[in-house]
């Protein structure tokens, strides 16, 4: 089924660590994931894909890793700043037929760095 | 480069009412899509629009619909408002194909009371 998160999971890091923000996705068939960022009262803003087809790929202080084997997408952002602070959405792609790309959503999760 | 652009951006209306709400694509994106966030939750798809045309359609009822013009910006009405109709809802746009990331605007609140 569709995520519907209630309660969004937080994680506290210092300002200077590294970061790791995990997202169980839901159909092992889905074969495209987003990592957003959404700061309050704001939209969702992209920050890196990845294709099923790959394990892993490096933007600017950022990392996602994809294991289809356990249907888990993690975020590492390095070197957490206070601009990191936001709510992180994983997305994912599953099949449907023709062209259409219609998002699912996971469980946000809140990055509060302290200073 | 002008992103996704959305009006307005705080709404108030009264249950039963109707409401026309505004989107447009970022600059050569051709495939408009929507999406209502609650408040501590993901978006949730409502449907997408490519050549003017609803292409898929999410969990929602018929109440909620929309339209693509052909300068490719759209807009998403909901009749018969209800309460828990208050959301923000977000627009994003893409090009058609999968694979293709979806950007979105800043939202527009929409308050039921």
């Amino acid at each position: 089924g569709e995520s519907v998160g209630l309660h969004l999971p937080t994680l506290s890091v210092q300002e200077g660590d590294n970061s790791i923000i995990n997202c169980a996705y839901s159909n092992s068939a889905s074969d495209y994931f987003i990592w957003y960022k959404q700061e309050s009262g704001k939209g969702p803003q992209f920050i890196i894909d990845i294709r099923s087809n790959m394990d892993k790929r490096q933007g600017q202080r950022v990392t996602v890793l994809l294991n289809k084997t356990v249907k888990h997408l993690s975020l590492q952002i390095a070197a957490t700043q206070p601009g990191d602070s936001a709510v992180y959405f994983c997305a994912e792609m599953p099949p449907y037929g023709g062209a259409t790309n219609k998002l699912i959503f996971g469980t946000g999760t809140l990055l509060a760095v302290q200073p | 480069d002008a992103g996704v652009t959305q009006s307005p951006t705080h709404l108030i209306k009264t249950r039963g009412q109707q409401v026309t709400l505004r989107c447009s694509p970022k600059s050569g994106h051709d495939t408009v899509s929507w999406y209502q966030q609650a408040l501590g939750q993901g978006p949730q798809f409502i449907f997408q629009y490519y050549e003017e045309e609803e292409r898929q359609r999410g969990n929602f009822p018929d109440r909620f619909s929309g339209h693509q013009f052909p300068n490719y910006s759209s807009e998403l009405n909901v009749n018969a408002l209800l309460l828990g109709d208050s959301a923000l809802y977000l627009c994003a746009s893409s090009l058609l194909g999968r694979n293709s990331p979806l950007h979105f605007g800043n939202g527009t609140r929409l308050t039921v009371t």
